[in-house]
């Protein structure tokens, strides 16, 4: 079975703090994801990464940047959190665009 | 741009059918069908490519009219199992990779 996990289920950060949200997925795969899930508005692509050191932007990469260093890790960084950035944050991972296997969601509050 | 996703939300007995409609304004080159039971991470149900094709998954099936850009997801002599968020994303790149989702669906199905 394809397992992608999430450091952390739950996060509390405070405003100005730098945070790092990591994604790993042991089944190779060559795409990786991290979307945001608000109630109301689905879920929404921040970055994707099709290899190692590749990235591209999402449809809501403001205030968020990506490192992926080797190809089963996969990490979100918000450089400065703000309070509009809680939310429930999930990481997937893909091979070659077919499923998605999505990881449990870390579920982060700034304060 | 998000796919439009109707209805926003449905109430079924057990054994009852519903229609979940997926729409989009741009040309789709396929729709990807996800569910999400409370709490837990979204699940892969299908993927329908352009050709008009209808596929299924136990008493879920769904279609894709590439020319309406729509795709709608037929949940057939529904079990309570199928209670969750169900999500379409749709593939605008052709490289199914990328997907952008709907706000999503809530379906609660009840004895």
């Amino acid at each position: 079975d394809v397992k992608v996990t999430q450091s952390s289920r739950y996060l509390v950060k405070r405003t100005g703090e730098k945070v790092f949200l990591e994604c790993v997925q042991d089944m190779d795969h060559e795409n990786m994801f991290w979307y945001r899930q608000d109630p109301g508005l689905g879920l929404r692509l921040i970055y994707f990464s099709y290899d190692v050191k590749m990235k591209e932007k999402g449809d809501i990469p403001e205030g968020y940047s990506v490192s992926r260093e080797k190809k089963e890790r996969f990490s979100l960084i918000l450089e400065s959190a703000s309070t509009n950035q809680t939310s429930m944050y999930l990481c997937a991972s893909s091979f070659r665009g077919v499923e998605q296997f999505f990881g449990p969601g870390t579920r982060l509050t700034v304060l | 741009q998000q796919p439009v996703q109707s209805p926003q939300a449905v109430i079924l007995r057990e054994g009852e059918d519903a229609v979940i409609n997926c729409s989009s304004s741009k040309a789709l080159y396929s729709v990807h069908w996800y569910r999400q039971k409370h709490g837990e991470a979204p699940v892969f149900l299908m993927i329908l490519l352009k050709g008009g094709e209808q596929k299924g998954h136990d008493k879920i099936s769904a279609s894709f009219n590439e020319k309406k850009q729509q795709s709608s997801l037929y949940l057939t002599a529904s079990q309570l199992s199928y209670s969750g968020t169900y999500f379409c994303g749709t593939d605008l790149t052709g490289t199914a990779s990328k997907l952008t989702f709907g706000t999503g669906t809530r379906l609660q199905v009840t004895l």
